[in-house]
């Protein structure tokens, strides 16, 4: 079983639009769950990472953790076409190793 | 700012064929990754350096080889290209171990014929 699983796999919002991708994970030795974006031909790029229960807002992002559910997510108000890319939620434990979901595929419809 | 430099862009080799792919970075980091990204899809872990001197398998070891040859510079080696392994492959960097941001670079795109 993958140890960190997202949904949906796509998502399709309009342009000004709330977008709210999810994450889950299997494995409670994760401390530390990053939101990274990729657009397509370059390297993913971190969004924002959040270790502590509750909300942490930045800009029009934002993350949300529940711990005792390993569950995460990830809300982009006004989104924009410039957002348009594959997200993926990543967790690691202090030794740096960083475990990928699948992703998410984002498009905003102008 | 820094920046992560992987050479090639695009590397096109032979079923079977050693193959080596490089990765700089600028930003004085400690620690370096290589992954492994299957068309759109996770980011999978090969190798990592948690220092110069350092060298850790991940997840997806088998068939490659990694080398530090100094703080800025990692290199991936695929023993044996495969058909199956025709992949992106990613290089990151981050200030330590640990719950730090990752920085990855552009990418080299391995075409196996």
């Amino acid at each position: 079983q993958q140890k960190v699983q997202q949904s949906p796999e796509s998502l399709s919002v309009p342009e000004g639009g709330m977008a709210s991708l999810n994450c889950t994970s299997s494995d409670r030795n994760f401390q530390y769950f990053w939101w990274y974006r990729q657009h397509s031909g370059e390297g993913p790029k971190a969004l924002m990472s959040i270790f502590s229960d509750g909300d942490k807002k930045e800009g029009r992002f934002t993350a949300h953790l529940n711990k005792a559910s390993l569950h995460v997510s990830l809300h982009i108000r006004d989104s924009q076409p410039s957002d348009s890319a594959l997200y993926f939620c990543a967790a690691n434990t202090n030794t740096g190793k960083l475990t990928f979901g699948d992703g998410t595929v984002l498009t905003v419809k102008p | 700012g820094g920046i992560i430099t992987q050479t090639p862009k695009f590397l096109i080799g032979q079923e079977g064929q050693k193959l080596t792919l490089k990765c700089q970075q600028n930003f004085n980091h400690d620690t370096m990754y290589w992954y492994r990204q299957d068309s759109g899809k996770g980011l999978r872990l090969i190798y990592y350096s948690i220092t110069e001197n350092d060298l850790q398998k991940g997840d997806l070891s088998e068939g490659y080889d990694a080398s530090r040859e100094k703080k800025s510079s990692f290199s991936l080696t695929v023993t044996s290209a495969q058909k199956n392994e025709m992949a992106v492959f990613l290089c990151a960097s981050s200030i330590k171990a640990g719950g730090y941001e990752q920085y990855f670079g552009p990418g080299t795109r391995l075409t196996v014929l």
